[in-house]
């Protein structure tokens, strides 16, 4: 059972569609982040929010954009993909305000770019 | 940017203890130490974090170094459902989580 919720779990698009990655956390924290995991590489950071506001892009590209609309949803758009971003983007959750707070993950969206 | 070395990976026997190993030379003093696993098909899972001293919780304990260069994850008894991905993590207040690649654990029946 997790606090921190991603849909869809599965994902195959086309490199010329248009699709967005969902997350909700329902846990009350104030920062959200976006990973993205590849087959036998570690997790690499893309973008993180603190109260809704970007405060970390992860020279990803503009292909990726993210959204927070508010301090429990988190998106991510994707548009004209490339096969090498199959993965799988992971979201997490945190309660800012100190660095030793623990991130929460959701169970990440698997990415099939065709 | 990885901060830590961990051993690619490691056996033990079910419901004997594990030593999960982690080295941080580069540590400040202000540097929490964090450890997350990944089981399959998952997220990471949150385990255990400290600063200098030694910590337990229902899932782990944490040895912490007492120059802090390095620190150990101990499962007391490993069972089938410990087998996972082990993430040795550092993060000061400038910086995120960065992980590694992590130590994949096999619990042998």
């Amino acid at each position: 059972e997790t606090g921190v919720t991603q849909t869809p779990r599965h994902l195959v698009m086309g490199m010329t569609n248009k699709k967005s990655l969902k997350c909700e956390q329902h846990l009350g924290h104030n920062a959200m982040y976006w990973y993205k995991q590849s087959a036998k590489k570690p997790l690499e950071l893309m973008f993180v929010y603190n109260f809704k506001e970007q405060t970390e892009n992860n020279s990803v590209p503009s292909r990726f954009s993210p959204e927070c609309p508010n301090s429990s949803h988190l998106f991510l758009h994707l548009h004209t993909l490339q096969p090498e971003d199959s993965a799988l983007y992971l979201c997490a959750s945190s309660q800012e305000g100190g660095y030793n707070s623990p991130l929460h993950f959701g169970n990440g969206t698997r990415l099939t770019v065709t | 940017d990885a901060k830590t070395t961990q051993p690619n990976s490691m056996e033990s026997n079910e419901e004997e203890p594990v030593h999960l190993p982690c080295n941080h030379s580069t540590i400040s003093g202000t540097d929490y130490i964090h450890w997350y696993r990944q089981l399959p098909s998952q997220g990471p899972e949150y385990v255990i974090h400290g600063l200098t001293s030694n910590v337990n919780n229902r899932m782990a304990s944490l040895a912490i170094a007492e120059d802090r260069k390095s620190s150990t994850l101990i499962l007391h008894r490993a069972t089938l459902r410990d087998a996972a991905v082990y993430y040795c993590i550092l993060r000061d207040p400038g910086n995120q989580f960065y992980f590694g690649t992590g130590t994949s654990l096999t619990v042998i029946p």
